[in-house]
């Protein structure tokens, strides 16, 4: 089925630590994003594409890095996780403007 | 630059009755409105959402109605059902990025 698919879906790391986060989309779309979702805080952009080979800092950047080398894939990274960090993560894409996004069923990672 | 406020947090109604969930944006250049429903474990999806030009659409059991005048726009769930039980997430198109509200969850009483 098309769609949006994060890998992993759960993840605990210790302090220090890092990873990257994968996000996979077979629709086409250009545009690309990554949130964090925390209780009571909606969904916050930390950083998003808007085509193969781009990327843009969002509302929350730091601490977080990202690729976008393929169209299909968009990687988020974290050097060295803080537990503040602890979250859930979404991946979203986007086809034409304005259009609806389409998210993946989303990464929980704790940071211990 | 844009702000988009969302009440109530949490809304409890009677399954078969209606709920309503308000948003408000500051930014007039606006000019789209999507409104996102979130499963438990699941990522949000898009179920109705309305561009500036319109003041109404429906789509059987949800409605979405916009004021650009006072900037609010609202979703609208008649007949609601156990399966409406979710968190909300409304949003506002500001310079190709969506602004998010802070959710609602809808909580359906037997």
């Amino acid at each position: 089925n098309a769609g949006v698919t994060q890998t992993p879906k759960f993840r605990v790391l210790k302090t220090g630590q890092s990873m990257t986060l994968l996000c996979a989309q077979d629709m086409n779309h250009e545009y690309m994003y990554w949130y964090r979702q925390d209780p009571g805080m909606g969904l916050r952009l930390i950083h998003y594409s808007v085509g193969e080979g781009t990327t843009a800092k969002g509302e929350v950047p730091d601490g977080y890095n990202v690729s976008r080398l393929k169209k299909q894939n968009f990687l988020l990274g974290l050097e060295s996780a803080a537990p503040s960090q602890t979250s859930v993560y979404f991946c979203a894409s986007e086809g034409d403007r304005p259009y609806g996004y389409t998210f993946g069923s989303g990464t929980r990672l704790t940071v211990v | 630059g844009e702000n988009v406020e969302q009440h109530p947090s949490t809304l409890s109604v009677q399954e078969g009755d209606s709920a309503v969930i308000k948003c408000t944006y500051s930014d007039s250049a606006s000019n789209y409105f999507p409104w996102y429903k979130q499963e438990l474990g699941k990522g949000p999806q898009l179920i109705i959402d309305i561009r500036s030009n319109v003041g109404e659409k429906k789509d059987q059991r949800i409605a979405v109605t916009l004021n650009k005048t006072a900037k609010h726009f609202s979703l609208h769930i008649t007949e609601t059902q156990p399966e409406d039980s979710a968190v909300y997430f409304c949003a506002a198109l500001r310079y190709y990025q969506l602004i998010w509200g802070a959710g609602t969850k809808l909580i359906i009483k037997p």
